[in-house]
């Protein structure tokens, strides 16, 4: 079974500060994707990387893959209030299906 | 549609009622995936139905949930007996391929036993 571990669980940030949310994992993924979900509603893909050392820039979103393909970062500069909500990596593997991680809940300060 | 669509969006139910779950993917998109998620939790994998093929149902936890999918449209999720466990939003998602395309989700039905 492929398992995907995020860090930290939970953060809580001053508006303008940086960070970064990690997920690892002692499998190989093909690629591996980020989602962001806000309360009520189901998570929206915000990026996929494939290639190992791939680095992916989404305005203030920075994304990296292992060179190993088995773990991922997501890094916001500058966080905004905007930002907040609950993000997931998912990694698609040998099963048909993506394995999601269990989330950082990231809450953004005014 | 242009998304998703899940209904009910609420669900409440007595504790040994059987609740069925719908959800209409995108047109055009061939797999469909259901997960389960626990308040402030990651995607717990249910079932996962790819075109014809036989769907994968090695996520279901008990012989008391059940989908089905008819062609390569709606998608219903059943499950009987229900217990206080059972409780939980559940998400559905469409997706075009199997390859590395994202997952489109609907905005799930939040199940609750009492």
């Amino acid at each position: 079974t492929q398992l995907l571990e995020q860090s930290p669980q939970f953060l809580s940030i001053q508006e303008g500060e940086n960070l970064t949310v990690y997920c690892n994992s002692s499998s190989v993924f093909s690629s591996l994707q980020w989602y962001r979900q806000e309360p009520g509603e189901g998570p929206v893909l915000l990026v996929t990387v494939v290639t190992g050392g791939e680095v992916k820039k989404l305005k203030r979103l920075t994304f990296q893959f292992g060179d190993a393909r088995k773990d991922s970062s997501l890094h916001i500069t500058a966080a905004q209030p905007g930002d907040t909500g609950l993000y997931l990596c998912a990694g698609a593997g040998s099963a048909r299906q993506l394995t999601f991680g269990s989330g950082t809940q990231l809450t953004v300060l005014p | 549609g242009a998304g998703v669509s899940q209904s009910p969006s609420n669900k409440v139910t007595e504790k040994g009622k059987d609740v069925e779950l719908r959800c209409d993917p995108i047109s055009g998109h061939t797999a469909l995936y259901w997960y389960r998620q626990r308040l402030g939790q990651g995607l717990e994998f249910l079932i996962y139905f790819q075109g014809n093929s036989a769907p994968d149902k090695s996520g279901l936890p008990s012989d008391r949930f059940s989908a089905e999918r008819t062609g390569e449209s709606v998608s219903t999720l059943t499950i009987q007996r229900t217990q206080q466990e059972d409780s939980a939003v559940y998400l559905c998602a469409s997706r075009l391929d199997r390859g590395s395309d994202g997952y489109t989700f609907g905005s799930g039905t939040r199940l609750t036993v009492v």
